[in-house]
């Protein structure tokens, strides 16, 4: 099984700064199975980046996924209010899928 | 534009079973160029995967559930399915459909459904 390992586990920041969220597995995964999630208190997850760096529809621009085998990394380039939640990674190129623990970004 | 309700059994006594439906509208449960998954969130924790159906019908299960859990559709209803069998506390959580696919992993999600296992 992936573990796949998130850092921080909490990040506090500011509206309007950079937020960059890791997520590290345990062993390669391939860039076209790894996908970022955002989850608001009381809501489902939504999807906001597949394929380690391509948007989703409707995702704005100040999102942004890099990495490659055993590092990703998601970026928000300027928080905004409704940007503060929990992110997950997760992989689904290897049995079982696995999220990683989630990152939750909140208001400093 | 594709929806998922879940619905079914909020209350669940243990080591009985678990029940679940998740309704499609505004697409088919049929097309061939998704599958179908299922996800659960304990309360206060992170997400579990917990099984897939393929557009082919084939499943794929978790292993850490795969003794006790069923997933189907029902073309003629539009609709995919989950029963997990012998529950216990453990499984208590918010349980959650999604449409899934290589290209683009879980698009779409339904609002999910809390299941309470308690006697």
């Amino acid at each position: 099984e992936i573990v796949l390992t998130q850092s921080p586990g909490t990040l506090s920041l500011s509206p309007g700064e950079r937020a960059t969220l890791s997520c590290r597995a345990s062993q390669s995964v391939s860039r076209s199975y790894l996908a970022w999630y955002q989850q608001r208190p009381g809501q489902a997850p939504r999807l906001l980046i597949y394929g380690a760096s391509s948007r989703f529809t409707g995702i704005p621009d100040r999102f942004s996924g890099s990495g490659s085998g055993t590092d990703f990394t998601l970026t928000i380039s300027r928080l905004e209010p409704e940007d503060f939640a929990v992110y997950y990674c997760q992989q689904f190129g290897s049995s079982p899928w696995t999220f990683g623990q989630g990152t939750k970004v909140e208001i400093k | 534009q594709l929806q998922l309700q879940e619905s079914g059994s909020g209350l669940v006594k243990p080591s009985q079973t678990l029940s679940l439906t998740c309704a499609v509208s505004g697409g088919s449960v049929s097309s061939d160029d998704y599958s179908w998954s299922w996800i659960r969130q304990p309360p206060g924790k992170g997400l579990e995967w917990i099984g897939y159906i393929y557009h082919s019908g084939s499943t794929y299960y978790n292993p850490s559930l795969k003794s006790r859990v069923t997933i189907s559709v029902d073309r003629s209803k539009n609709q995919l399915s989950l029963k997990l069998n012998s529950v216990t506390a453990a499984d208590t959580a918010v349980y959650y459909c999604a449409r899934w696919s290589y290209d683009n992993g879980m698009d779409v999600w339904g609002q999910g459904t809390t299941v309470t296992v308690s006697s």
